[in-house]
């Protein structure tokens, strides 16, 4: 079973502080992603990496940025936290990037 | 960019019943996907289906890509199908490989 993970499940953090938020995949895929769930919005791509060190924007990359140094791990970037980025965060990954996706549990993070 | 709606948006469901979720796509794709987000925000796969038709125990899945839509079939439901059911689909025509999420159809099923 692919197994995804995310480094916590609740997270609590002040405006302009920088956050990190770690995605790690088990299965040796390729494709990563890091998207953002908002009520009445859904879920939006923030960022994908089709490989080590390579990266594409998504809908909504304002504001963030993201780090994959090795193929299992992809990291999410707030520079300077603010009360917008408030949300769900979810990352997953995939072999192929037109294959199954499969997602991490979340994290909820709220920026006072 | 491309469309996606889901309907119906809220259902109630008595333990036992059976269901269809419909998806609604305004462009031809080349992906599309349904996952189950349960109560704790866990998103699971159900079905990777661009087209044609697929089951899954008491989960099938139908997509005519010809006319823009998808199904998904719940039957026998049960307590533990409760959760927001997604539709995501990638616009063949875009290049880009990003999925679109629609906004989903939350299901209560009730003992």
């Amino acid at each position: 079973d692919v197994k995804v993970t995310q480094s916590s499940r609740y997270l609590v953090k002040r405006t302009g502080e920088k956050v990190f938020l770690e995605c790690v995949q088990d299965m040796d895929h390729e494709n990563m992603f890091w998207y953002r769930q908002d009520p009445g919005l859904g879920l939006r791509l923030i960022y994908f990496s089709y490989d080590v060190k390579m990266k594409e924007k998504g809908d909504i990359p304002e504001g963030y940025s993201v780090s994959r140094e090795k193929k299992e791990r992809f990291s999410l970037i707030l520079e300077s936290a603010s009360t917008n980025q408030t949300s769900m965060y979810l990352c997953a990954s995939s072999r192929g990037l037109q294959e199954t996706q499969y997602f991490g549990p979340g994290t909820r993070l709220l920026v006072l | 960019g491309i469309q996606v709606e889901q309907s119906p948006p809220d259902l109630i469901l008595q333990e036992g019943a059976n269901s269809t979720l419909r998806c609604n796509f305004s462009d031809s794709v080349n992906n599309l996907q349904w996952f189950h987000q349960n109560p704790w925000g866990q998103l699971i796969n159900l079905f990777y289906i661009p087209s044609g038709t697929k089951q899954n125990g008491r989960l099938s899945a139908t997509t005519v890509a010809t006319e823009r839509y998808s199904l998904l079939y719940i039957s026998s439901s049960q307590t533990t199908d409760s959760g927001v059911y997604f539709c995501a689909v990638e616009d063949s025509g875009a290049g880009s490989y990003q999925l679109t999420f629609g906004k989903g159809t939350k299901l209560s099923v009730i003992p």
